[in-house]
C-alpha cells in the first residue's frame, strides 16, 4: 500500500531555506487526483496547512506562507518538495508530508501521512 | 479564507461516555469537512471524511453529521484507546485550514 517517508535537516539557521521532501512508495504519483499536501505543528500546538500540490504541478499555497514558498512534484523520483525561505523561530514545528487520491476534490480526506519532520531553527 | 472554530478545546470524560465535539465554519462548506485524530508523537489520522463517511477501518463507535457551517463528531462510547486529540478540517476549497483542535482527557 501507498506509504510516505519524509526527510530533511533537523536544524535550520534563521534566515536559511528549509529544503524538505516526502518520498511515495507502494504506488504512483503520477496518477490522476494525486494531491500532496505539507502541514505542519509547532511544539504544543495546533496543526497549520502549508500548501497543497497536485500530481500535475499545480501548486495552492496558505497566504500567510505563499511570499515564502516554494512547492514541486518531481513524478520521476515519486517525490514532492517543500522550500520555505527566510526561516525563523516562528517556523520551528513538525512537519507532515500528507496525501489524497480523489478526483473530486474536498470529497475525501488525508488519509496519507509521512512521520513528520521534527524541524528547529536556531 | 474559511475559519473553523471547535468547541469544546477540552474535554474530560470517561470510558463509555457518549462525547460530542462541535466544528463550525465561518462560510457555508457543504460536506467538505474531515475530522481527525493525532495522539502525541504521531501523525494525524483520518476518522471521518466528508463530513460523515466513515474512513476505512476506524471502529463504528465514531461518526459524523452536519453540512453548511456546523458539524458533529460523536463516540458513542469511549474506549481508552480514544484519549486524544481531534481536529476538524475544510477542504470546500484548496486553501484548507483546520480547527483549533479539542483535547480528550480522561476523567
Amino acid at each position: 500500500q501507498l506509504q510516505l517517508q519524509g526527510s530533511g535537516p533537523g536544524l535550520v539557521k534563521p534566515s536559511e531555506t528549509l529544503s524538505l521532501t516526502c518520498t511515495v512508495s507502494g504506488g504512483s504519483i503520477n496518477t490522476k487526483g494525486f494531491y500532496c499536501a505539507w502541514i505542519r505543528q509547532p511544539p504544543g500546538r495546533g496543526l497549520e496547512w502549508i500548501g497543497t500540490i497536485y500530481y500535475s504541478g499545480t501548486p495552492y499555497y496558505n497566504p500567510s506562507l505563499e511570499t515564502r514558498l516554494t512547492m514541486s512534484v518531481d513524478t520521476s523520483r515519486n517525490q514532492f518538495s517543500l522550500k520555505l525561505t527566510s526561516m525563523t523561530a516562528a517556523d520551528t514545528a513538525v512537519y507532515y508530508c500528507a496525501a489524497l487520491i480523489s478526483t473530486d476534490w474536498g470529497s475525501r480526506g488525508f488519509d496519507l501521512w509521512g512521520q513528520g519532520t521534527m524541524v528547529t531553527v536556531s | 479564507d474559511i475559519q473553523l472554530t471547535q468547541s469544546p478545546s477540552f474535554l474530560s470524560a470517561t470510558v463509555g461516555d457518549r462525547v460530542t465535539i462541535t466544528c463550525r465554519a465561518s462560510h457555508l462548506i457543504s460536506t467538505y469537512l474531515a475530522w481527525y485524530q493525532q495522539k502525541p508523537g504521531k501523525a494525524p489520522k483520518l476518522l471521518i471524511y466528508a463530513a460523515s463517511t466513515l474512513q476505512s477501518g476506524v471502529p463504528s463507535r465514531f461518526s459524523g453529521s452536519g453540512s453548511g457551517t456546523e458539524f458533529t463528531l460523536t463516540i458513542s462510547s469511549l474506549q481508552p484507546e480514544d484519549f486524544a486529540t481531534y481536529y476538524c478540517q475544510q477542504l470546500n476549497s484548496y486553501r484548507i485550514t483546520f480547527g483549533q483542535g479539542t483535547r480528550l482527557e480522561i476523567k
